[in-house]
Formats: C-alpha cells, sequence, structure tokens
C-alpha cells in the first residue's frame, strides 16, 4: 500500500512569508502527527489530528497550527516565517492517537518530509 | 526539557562489530519505547520497541535493553553492517504522544 506522502518536498521561502505542508496518510490511518526536525534538536513535536479534531499539541508558537480533512489528509501552516523555522518537517500517521507500538500495529509511519528553507 | 536524550550525536563501529546506541530519560511515566531509524532524504522508519514493563526485547540483529531503575535504554546491533549507517533516534511514549531523542548518526564502516 502507498505510504505517507509529503509534498512539496522541498521549498524556499523568506522572512516574514508563511508557508502550507501537506500530508496524505497511509489509507486507514487516522492520525496524522506533524514534526520539526532541526540539527541538534531532533524530532520536535508539533500537534496530532484525529478525526479532523487536534488532539495534541507540543510547545510552538500560534504561528504554527494545522488541520485534518474528513479524508485524513492533513495541512500544516507557518505564518509570519522566521529563519529559525527552517527545518525538515516530517509527517507521520498511525491507527490510533499517540502512536506506540502495541504488536507493531500502530507506530508512526513517517513521510520523507518537506525541507523548509526561509532566507 | 529534554525528556529524551541521546547524549552521543555519532558513533563510529567497524563491520561485524556491535554498535551500542544509548538513550537516557526523565519522565518515569514513559510505558513504551522505540527506535527509528532514518537515512537521508527519507522518513525515519521503525526498528524495534519495548514495553516498559520489560528489560529486553530481540529481533534479529537488533536488541533493545531497558533499565528503568537507572532511565536508561540501549539498542545493541550485532553484527553490524555497512547498511546500518544512518541516524538512530530513540523516543520515548507519554500516553498521548512520542517524544524524540536528538539522535544519533552511526558510521559502519568495512
Amino acid at each position: 500500500k502507498a505510504g505517507v506522502t509529503q509534498t512539496p518536498r522541498y521549498l524556499i521561502k523568506t522572512r516574514g512569508q508563511q508557508v502550507t505542508l501537506s500530508c496524505s496518510p497511509i489509507s486507514g490511518h487516522r492520525s496524522v502527527s506533524w514534526y520539526q526536525q532541526t540539527p541538534g534538536q531532533g524530532l520536535q513535536f508539533l500537534f496530532e489530528y484525529f478525526s479532523e479534531t487536534q488532539r495534541n499539541k507540543g510547545n510552538f508558537p500560534g504561528r504554527f497550527s494545522g488541520r485534518q480533512f474528513s479524508n485524513s489528509r492533513s495541512e500544516m501552516n507557518v505564518s509570519t516565517l522566521e529563519l529559525g523555522d527552517s527545518a525538515l518537517y516530517l509527517c507521520a500517521s498511525s491507527l490510533a492517537i499517540g502512536g506506540a507500538s502495541y504488536a507493531g500495529a500502530n507506530v508512526l509511519t513517517f513521510g520523507a518530509g518537506s525541507r523548509l528553507t526561509v532566507l | 526539557d529534554q525528556q529524551v536524550k541521546q547524549n552521543s550525536p555519532s558513533l563510529s563501529v567497524q563491520e561485524g562489530r556491535i554498535s551500542i546506541l544509548n538513550c537516557d530519560y526523565t519522565n518515569s511515566m514513559f510505558d513504551y519505547f522505540l527506535w527509528y531509524k532514518k537515512y537521508p532524504a527519507e522518513g525515519p522508519t521503525f526498528l524495534i520497541s519495548i514495553s516498559s514493563i520489560k528489560d529486553k526485547n530481540e529481533d534479529g540483529r537488533f536488541t533493545v535493553f531497558l533499565n528503568k531503575s537507572a532511565k536508561h535504554l540501549s539498542l545493541h546491533i550485532v553484527p553490524s553492517q555497512p547498511g546500518d549507517s544512518a541516524v538512530y533516534f530513540c523516543a520515548a511514549r507519554k500516553p498521548d504522544k512520542l517524544i524524540f531523542g536528538t539522535g544519533t548518526r552511526l558510521q559502519v564502516f568495512p
């Protein structure tokens, strides 16, 4: 089956602009999580959506927002971009909330990411 | 507040030898621990996990050990192969989200 698809893969923006990233989860997965990866910071949790509702949120400013559609596809938006927003943004889908490993059935499956560069 | 720490940013191991990647955590409420592997230009992929009620889980060449009293887990890869060269992230699960460490870059050389 198809994996998690993220678009665009690469993009360049300038400070002050906004950006929207898209994520299509694995068919049947209803949970979509977003993570930011930067050097030295690992993967930092942004938020998680399940059945079109935000279920959990990390410690990011309000400039970072997201939504989920009825087909489980998700978008995240970053407004008023700052240089420090340059990062790899990863989307992950899973069957249920939280992402864990119950006999391997509910782990997070990641997409390849969207590489954002803010100039 | 980094609740999951990987203190070694990189590790270099000869092919055929054992690779040991370490991870420390601070929160006793984590119920699962996982390891993910990430190649360049790809997303992380799940490798192996362990429940907080266990102290060892093995899957082929990969074994994860959990020491709850020390709040420490480790991933052993035996024998190491060049294809294992990647960034390894440990992750710990609270009931509602996964918290990842900063990653360790493993290089396996011939």
